[in-house]
């Protein structure tokens, strides 16, 4: 099994830019996360999937957007890409109560 | 609303030393607390959570209601425990972790 897989590594952007973030888990669970990693500040819930079917916002949606297009996947959507959206993004998924991370995609925005 | 805080950023130590990264959290309900970590080239694992009492790697974290806290500890620190710590609170019925800052320890040989 290979878990949480994400793609793409690396990506750079200019600003106004869109871009789409994929996320693929193969354990077969129901919730699945999108999470922004920046020094200092943690791990911070940018939106997260219940269940295949419905989303609901995290701590800090604004400029994204999302779709769990399956139960396997859940993608993250950068309409317009502007540099305080650089950081580096995790997936998860989750199983009763514990989390499953993905490598992570290092995002640049110029 | 639900906070975690991690007040130290840079923990360093020498091998054999003993080890605390400090938790602290806020909310009103029942807290379920966990403790991530990140190696070098790594992806993020659950290193314990604090219902199952249990110890990996050597480290302990017990939850202190009154104090609110939930610290990491460890008596005798190797230098492969070098990474980045996060202490995790699970909330809005299970669907959500709030993590705190992170803390990045450093075993120095």
């Amino acid at each position: 099994n290979a878990g949480v897989t994400q793609t793409p590594k690396f990506q750079v952007l200019k600003t106004g830019q869109s871009m789409t973030l994929q996320c693929a888990q193969d354990m077969n669970h129901n919730s699945m996360y999108w999470y922004r990693q920046d020094p200092g500040m943690g791990l911070r819930l940018i939106y997260y999937s219940a269940s295949e079917g419905t989303t609901d916002k995290g701590e800090v949606p604004n400029g994204y957007n999302v779709s769990r297009l399956n139960k396997r996947e859940f993608s993250l959507r950068l309409e317009s890409a502007a540099p305080s959206q650089t950081s580096v993004y995790f997936c998860a998924s989750r199983n009763y109560n514990e989390q499953f991370f993905g490598p992570g995609t290092r995002l640049t925005v110029l | 609303a639900q906070r975690v805080t991690q007040p130290e950023k840079l923990l360093s130590v020498f091998k054999g030393a003993p080890v605390e990264l400090k938790c602290n959290y806020s909310y009103s309900g029942s807290p379920e607390l966990f403790w991530y970590v990140q190696y070098s080239r790594q992806r993020l694992q659950l290193l314990l959570r604090h219902i199952s009492r249990e110890s990996i790697k050597g480290f302990t974290a017990d939850l202190n209601k009154g104090e609110t806290s939930f610290h990491l500890k460890k008596p005798f620190a190797q230098e492969e425990d070098s990474a980045m710590y996060y202490c995790a609170l699970n909330h809005n019925a299970g669907n959500m972790l709030t993590f705190g800052g992170g803390t990045r320890l450093m075993v120095k040989p």
